[in-house]
Protein backbone atom coordinates (compact mmCIF):
# COMPACT_ATOMS: atom_id res chain seq x y z
CA UNK A 1 0.00 0.00 0.00
CA UNK A 2 1.82 3.14 -1.27
CA UNK A 3 1.30 6.29 1.28
CA UNK A 4 2.49 9.88 1.13
CA UNK A 5 2.24 12.43 3.94
CA UNK A 6 3.64 16.27 4.02
CA UNK A 7 4.85 17.56 6.84
CA UNK A 8 6.38 21.54 7.08
CA UNK A 9 5.67 24.43 8.70
CA UNK A 10 1.96 26.13 8.12
CA UNK A 11 3.31 29.81 7.89
CA UNK A 12 6.04 31.29 7.24
CA UNK A 13 6.89 35.17 6.38
CA UNK A 14 7.87 36.73 3.18
CA UNK A 15 11.70 36.20 1.86
CA UNK A 16 11.53 33.32 4.41
CA UNK A 17 12.82 30.12 2.60
CA UNK A 18 10.40 26.82 2.97
CA UNK A 19 11.20 23.24 3.50
CA UNK A 20 8.95 20.67 2.92
CA UNK A 21 9.14 16.73 3.50
CA UNK A 22 7.37 14.15 1.74
CA UNK A 23 7.86 10.92 3.97
CA UNK A 24 6.36 7.93 1.95
CA UNK A 25 6.16 4.04 2.31
CA UNK A 26 5.11 1.40 0.10
CA UNK A 27 7.48 1.34 -2.80
CA UNK A 28 11.50 2.65 -3.25
CA UNK A 29 13.10 5.72 -4.73
CA UNK A 30 15.74 3.42 -5.88
CA UNK A 31 13.63 1.37 -8.10
CA UNK A 32 13.76 2.41 -12.00
CA UNK A 33 11.16 4.41 -12.81
CA UNK A 34 9.61 5.64 -9.55
CA UNK A 35 9.60 9.66 -9.24
CA UNK A 36 7.93 11.57 -6.73
CA UNK A 37 6.77 14.82 -7.61
CA UNK A 38 5.18 18.35 -5.69
CA UNK A 39 2.49 20.25 -7.04
CA UNK A 40 0.51 22.99 -5.66
CA UNK A 41 -2.57 24.39 -5.35
CA UNK A 42 -3.74 28.36 -4.60
CA UNK A 43 -6.83 28.65 -2.69
CA UNK A 44 -9.38 27.67 -4.85
CA UNK A 45 -7.39 27.84 -7.63
CA UNK A 46 -5.94 25.01 -10.27
CA UNK A 47 -2.80 22.67 -9.53
CA UNK A 48 0.57 23.62 -10.53
CA UNK A 49 3.28 21.18 -11.16
CA UNK A 50 6.49 22.86 -9.24
CA UNK A 51 9.66 19.57 -9.39
CA UNK A 52 9.89 16.18 -9.66
CA UNK A 53 12.79 13.92 -8.71
CA UNK A 54 13.29 10.48 -10.03
CA UNK A 55 14.81 7.10 -8.69
CA UNK A 56 18.11 8.30 -10.34
CA UNK A 57 18.09 11.62 -9.15
CA UNK A 58 17.17 12.81 -12.73
CA UNK A 59 15.57 16.34 -11.33
CA UNK A 60 12.72 18.48 -13.15
CA UNK A 61 11.44 21.71 -12.23
CA UNK A 62 8.85 23.98 -13.32
CA UNK A 63 10.61 26.83 -15.17
CA UNK A 64 9.56 29.51 -13.96
CA UNK A 65 9.65 28.68 -10.57
CA UNK A 66 13.18 27.04 -11.10
CA UNK A 67 15.71 29.53 -9.56
CA UNK A 68 13.84 29.27 -6.36
CA UNK A 69 13.41 25.68 -5.97
CA UNK A 70 15.69 22.50 -5.60
CA UNK A 71 14.30 19.20 -4.65
CA UNK A 72 16.45 16.14 -3.15
CA UNK A 73 15.72 12.46 -1.88
CA UNK A 74 16.84 10.62 1.06
CA UNK A 75 16.45 6.87 -0.02
CA UNK A 76 17.31 5.51 3.01
CA UNK A 77 14.61 7.48 4.82
CA UNK A 78 12.08 7.17 2.38
CA UNK A 79 11.78 11.18 2.10
CA UNK A 80 12.13 13.92 -0.72
CA UNK A 81 12.14 17.16 0.58
CA UNK A 82 11.47 20.64 -1.66
CA UNK A 83 13.08 23.78 -0.90
CA UNK A 84 11.72 27.04 -1.99
CA UNK A 85 13.19 30.45 -0.99
CA UNK A 86 12.28 33.80 -1.34
CA UNK A 87 8.58 32.89 -0.68
CA UNK A 88 5.97 35.68 -1.27
CA UNK A 89 2.31 35.47 -0.23
CA UNK A 90 1.37 34.48 -3.75
CA UNK A 91 3.01 31.35 -2.93
CA UNK A 92 -0.06 30.68 -0.49
CA UNK A 93 -0.73 27.33 -1.20
CA UNK A 94 -1.68 23.26 -0.45
CA UNK A 95 1.51 21.71 -1.54
CA UNK A 96 1.01 17.95 -2.11
CA UNK A 97 3.45 15.33 -3.09
CA UNK A 98 2.79 12.37 -5.53
CA UNK A 99 4.23 9.49 -6.85
CA UNK A 100 5.10 7.96 -10.32
CA UNK A 101 6.37 5.47 -12.07
CA UNK A 102 7.55 4.28 -15.52
CA UNK A 103 9.35 7.81 -15.80
CA UNK A 104 5.72 9.59 -15.47
CA UNK A 105 3.77 7.01 -18.14
CA UNK A 106 1.27 6.42 -15.07
CA UNK A 107 1.08 10.07 -14.29
CA UNK A 108 0.52 10.92 -10.48
CA UNK A 109 -1.17 8.02 -9.01
CA UNK A 110 -0.92 8.47 -5.07
CA UNK A 111 -1.00 11.76 -3.49
CA UNK A 112 -0.63 12.61 -0.27
CA UNK A 113 -3.32 14.55 1.40
CA UNK A 114 -1.57 17.66 0.96
CA UNK A 115 -0.70 20.86 3.27
CA UNK A 116 -1.38 24.33 3.57
CA UNK A 117 1.27 26.92 3.77
CA UNK A 118 0.12 30.32 4.38
CA UNK A 119 2.58 33.25 3.73
CA UNK A 120 2.05 36.15 5.62
CA UNK A 121 4.24 38.39 8.02
CA UNK B 1 -3.02 31.23 -17.38
CA UNK B 2 -3.14 27.49 -17.72
CA UNK B 3 -0.98 25.79 -20.73
CA UNK B 4 -4.12 23.79 -21.28
CA UNK B 5 -7.39 25.22 -21.19
CA UNK B 6 -10.50 23.35 -20.25
CA UNK B 7 -13.82 25.25 -19.30
CA UNK B 8 -14.50 26.12 -16.27
CA UNK B 9 -17.67 24.57 -15.41
CA UNK B 10 -20.08 21.86 -16.37
CA UNK B 11 -23.21 19.97 -15.75
CA UNK B 12 -25.49 17.65 -16.13
CA UNK B 13 -28.51 15.79 -14.80
CA UNK B 14 -27.82 12.54 -13.15
CA UNK B 15 -27.79 9.60 -15.75
CA UNK B 16 -26.52 12.18 -18.42
CA UNK B 17 -23.54 12.01 -20.22
CA UNK B 18 -21.18 14.97 -20.07
CA UNK B 19 -17.69 15.58 -21.82
CA UNK B 20 -14.89 18.23 -20.53
CA UNK B 21 -12.72 19.09 -23.06
CA UNK B 22 -9.02 19.98 -22.53
CA UNK B 23 -6.96 22.06 -25.27
CA UNK B 24 -3.57 22.19 -25.64
CA UNK B 25 -0.68 22.07 -28.21
CA UNK B 26 1.68 19.92 -29.83
CA UNK B 27 4.58 20.27 -27.77
CA UNK B 28 2.19 18.35 -24.89
CA UNK B 29 -1.22 16.89 -25.88
CA UNK B 30 -0.17 16.71 -29.26
CA UNK B 31 2.93 14.73 -28.79
CA UNK B 32 2.27 13.04 -25.70
CA UNK B 33 0.02 10.96 -22.97
CA UNK B 34 -2.87 12.86 -21.26
CA UNK B 35 -4.28 12.53 -17.58
CA UNK B 36 -7.15 12.97 -16.00
CA UNK B 37 -7.76 14.14 -12.12
CA UNK B 38 -10.57 14.10 -10.20
CA UNK B 39 -10.62 16.51 -6.80
CA UNK B 40 -13.47 16.47 -4.70
CA UNK B 41 -13.90 18.62 -2.56
CA UNK B 42 -11.60 19.30 0.38
CA UNK B 43 -9.63 16.27 -0.54
CA UNK B 44 -6.61 15.51 -2.76
CA UNK B 45 -6.78 15.12 -6.44
CA UNK B 46 -7.13 11.54 -7.70
CA UNK B 47 -5.81 9.61 -10.91
CA UNK B 48 -8.73 9.08 -12.96
CA UNK B 49 -7.22 8.14 -16.53
CA UNK B 50 -4.15 7.79 -17.62
CA UNK B 51 -2.25 7.55 -20.86
CA UNK B 52 -5.15 9.14 -22.51
CA UNK B 53 -7.49 6.35 -22.30
CA UNK B 54 -6.63 3.96 -19.38
CA UNK B 55 -8.36 3.74 -15.86
CA UNK B 56 -6.73 3.04 -12.84
CA UNK B 57 -7.71 -0.16 -10.94
CA UNK B 58 -11.24 0.41 -9.23
CA UNK B 59 -12.27 3.78 -11.15
CA UNK B 60 -16.01 3.02 -12.65
CA UNK B 61 -16.11 2.22 -16.36
CA UNK B 62 -18.12 5.37 -16.46
CA UNK B 63 -14.83 7.24 -16.68
CA UNK B 64 -13.34 7.43 -20.31
CA UNK B 65 -10.87 9.57 -22.10
CA UNK B 66 -10.25 10.43 -25.53
CA UNK B 67 -7.52 12.54 -27.14
CA UNK B 68 -7.20 12.95 -30.95
CA UNK B 69 -4.66 15.74 -31.98
CA UNK B 70 -3.76 18.21 -29.83
CA UNK B 71 -7.10 17.53 -27.87
CA UNK B 72 -8.68 15.56 -25.03
CA UNK B 73 -11.46 14.97 -23.79
CA UNK B 74 -13.18 13.53 -20.55
CA UNK B 75 -16.75 11.62 -20.67
CA UNK B 76 -18.63 10.92 -17.42
CA UNK B 77 -21.66 8.46 -18.80
CA UNK B 78 -24.52 7.95 -15.76
CA UNK B 79 -23.90 10.68 -14.59
CA UNK B 80 -24.09 10.67 -10.49
CA UNK B 81 -24.11 12.84 -7.37
CA UNK B 82 -20.49 11.80 -6.29
CA UNK B 83 -19.25 12.83 -9.93
CA UNK B 84 -19.77 16.34 -9.01
CA UNK B 85 -16.24 17.64 -8.42
CA UNK B 86 -13.12 19.42 -9.97
CA UNK B 87 -11.74 17.76 -13.28
CA UNK B 88 -8.04 18.92 -14.43
CA UNK B 89 -6.18 17.89 -17.15
CA UNK B 90 -2.43 17.28 -17.25
CA UNK B 91 0.31 16.53 -20.14
CA UNK B 92 4.20 16.15 -20.12
CA UNK B 93 5.38 19.06 -21.92
CA UNK B 94 8.63 18.74 -23.98
CA UNK B 95 9.55 22.14 -22.90
CA UNK B 96 7.62 22.58 -19.64
CA UNK B 97 7.53 19.05 -18.02
CA UNK B 98 3.98 18.74 -16.71
CA UNK B 99 1.44 21.17 -17.20
CA UNK B 100 -2.24 21.33 -15.67
CA UNK B 101 -5.49 22.63 -17.04
CA UNK B 102 -7.16 25.39 -15.32
CA UNK B 103 -9.78 22.85 -13.81
CA UNK B 104 -13.50 22.16 -14.17
CA UNK B 105 -16.22 22.14 -11.89
CA UNK B 106 -18.75 19.52 -12.97
CA UNK B 107 -22.33 20.31 -11.07
CA UNK B 108 -24.45 17.90 -10.92
CA UNK B 109 -28.14 18.87 -11.04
Amino acid sequence: QITLKESGPTLVKPTQTLTLTCTFSGFSLSTSGVGVGWIRQPPGKALEWLALIYWNDDKRYSPSLKSRLTITKDTSKNQVVLTMTNMDPVDTATYYCAHTTDYGDYGFDYWGQGTLVTVSS
Amino acid sequence: QSVLTQPPSASGTPGQRVTISCSGSSSNIGSNYVYWYQQLPGTAPKLLIYRNNQRPSGVPDRFSGSKSGTSASLAISGLRSEDEADYYCAAWDDSLPWVFGGGTKLTVL
